[in-house]
């Protein structure tokens, strides 16, 4: 089956801690990962996707094909990081995306 | 200002009654997208459209449906026959169908039942 687990609900950090959103995803062909994120009061907006290889406001993502996985890091998290966080993959022969739960992530003064 | 714009921001529908939420892009994107959010759930999609006058079954598609006569439009009509309709409903384009494309969402439209 096609999936995209985000175990985490809710992570929360201090500010200048390290982050990591788990991301590990199900998909019998190649697929393309993303994350994308909703800060308050705003619209949900791709943060990053795999093909780019891109470091977007310090977080990178490696894709693990092994594990399957796609963590989303950054080394040092800010206040303005707080947001719910989706993980996301498109694959192959299909041109519809399969979105996980979401993880909200908590950046603590 | 480019983008995708939904109407309304707030929906009441009574029993038995079908109601439409719009969804206008200006981004000249040909992939529309109608995706519902619920608490604790994330994103599943209900219907997408690749080009005008077509369109697919998503995951969720039961008790609505769609519409795509113009390219810039994809309304969701939410029939009867959802027995769950209370939702946050998001519209979303891309610029192709390719299966790396980023996808642009709307504001989205909160329905709830009378």
């Amino acid at each position: 089956a096609q999936r995209v687990t985000q175990p985490e609900k809710l992570l929360s950090v201090f500010k200048g801690a390290p982050v990591e959103l788990k991301c590990n995803y199900s998909y019998s062909g190649s697929p393309e990962l993303f994350w994308y994120v909703q800060y308050s009061r705003q619209r949900l907006q791709l943060l990053l996707r795999h093909i780019s290889r891109e470091s977007i406001k310090g977080f990178t993502a490696d894709l693990n094909k092994g594990e399957t996985s796609f963590h989303l890091k950054k080394p040092f998290a800010q206040e303005e990081d707080s947001a719910m966080y989706y993980c996301a993959l498109s694959g192959s022969g299909t041109y519809k995306y399969i979105f996980g739960t979401g993880t909200r992530l908590k950046v603590l003064a | 200002d480019g983008g995708i714009t939904q109407s309304p921001k707030y929906l009441f529908r009574k029993e038995g009654q079908n109601v439409t939420l719009s969804c206008e892009q200006n981004l000249n994107h040909d992939a529309m997208y109608w995706y519902r959010q619920d608490p604790g759930q994330g994103l599943r999609l209900i219907y997408y459209s690749q080009i005008v006058n077509d369109f697919q079954k998503g995951d969720i598609a039961e008790g609505y449906s769609v519409s795509r006569e113009k390219k810039e439009s994809f309304p969701l009509t939410v029939t009867s026959a959802q027995k769950n309709p209370t939702a946050f409903y998001l519209c979303a384009s891309s610029r192709t169908k390719g299966i790396n494309e980023k996808l642009f969402f709307g504001s989205g439209t909160q329905l709830s039942v009378l």
